[in-house]
């Protein structure tokens, strides 16, 4: 089964707005990255959260990770219209050839 | 820096035809690639990881002789899709990622993808 499991799974704002998405996991992990994708385009990294760490900050972009609750979230502050796109969370176990084990996606729209 | 250029982003193509993909990190050496297959409105399913230099490893439930992967170099890595049929008409996404430091925490950088539809 799916490692990741975002909520939820679609999201309506309006442009300035905060976009706050939620993904979980369930088992013990290295890292969580999350990842957009545009439609019909291939997935950009945003950000990935090493499992010692609690909060990272990229530009407009907070993420935080709880391990005991296994979750993670991703803040998208002062949204635009070009936030709009899909979202994934990605787990990584330890390891060198660690996968990655995507969520089902966010689809994130922002109404200019 | 970091990127990946996958080629063709679009194959139509009739029933028994085999298709080839390419994947290539063009500015950094990548020792492992990996390649995946979305469906609509879906998550990324992976169906093998590819190693420069030795053989592919599949994922269950992933036929290796009908998606042929091959990683001769450490900037490219191809995926062939054999004799294909309207089953596998997807969206198919390779990804690289960096050689060396720690590897577990290092992003994948995703091609653009390849839309195959085989009619």
């Amino acid at each position: 089964s799916q490692q990741g499991e975002e909520d939820p799974q679609a999201l309506s704002i309006q442009e300035g707005e905060n976009a706050t998405m939620n993904c979980s996991y369930k088992t013990s992990i290295n890292n969580l990255q999350w990842y957009r994708q545009n439609s019909g385009r291939g997935l950009v990294h945003l950000i990935l959260i090493r499992s010692n760490e609690r909060e990272k900050h990229s530009g407009r972009l907070r993420v935080t990770l709880d391990t005991s609750k296994k979750s993670s979230s991703l803040l998208i502050t002062a949204s635009r219209a070009a936030d709009t796109a899909s979202y994934f969370c990605a787990t990584a176990l330890r390891g060198a050839n660690s996968k990655l084990t995507f969520g089902k996606g966010i689809t994130l729209s922002v109404r200019p | 820096g970091a990127v990946v250029s996958q080629h063709p982003s679009r194959v139509i193509c009739k029933s028994g035809t085999s298709v080839k993909i390419e994947c290539r990190s063009l500015d950094f050496q990548a020792t492992t690639m990996f390649w995946y297959r979305q469906f609509p409105k879906q998550s990324l399913m992976l169906m093998a990881t590819s190693n420069e230099g030795s053989k592919a490893t599949y994922e269950q439930g992933v036929e290796k002789d009908k998606f042929l992967i091959n990683h001769a170099s450490l900037t490219l890595s191809t995926l062939t899709v054999t004799s294909a049929h309207p089953e596998d008409s997807s969206f198919y996404i390779c990804s690289a990622r960096l050689t060396g430091g720690s590897l577990s925490n290092q992003p994948q950088h995703f091609g653009d993808g390849t839309r195959l539809s085989i009619l």
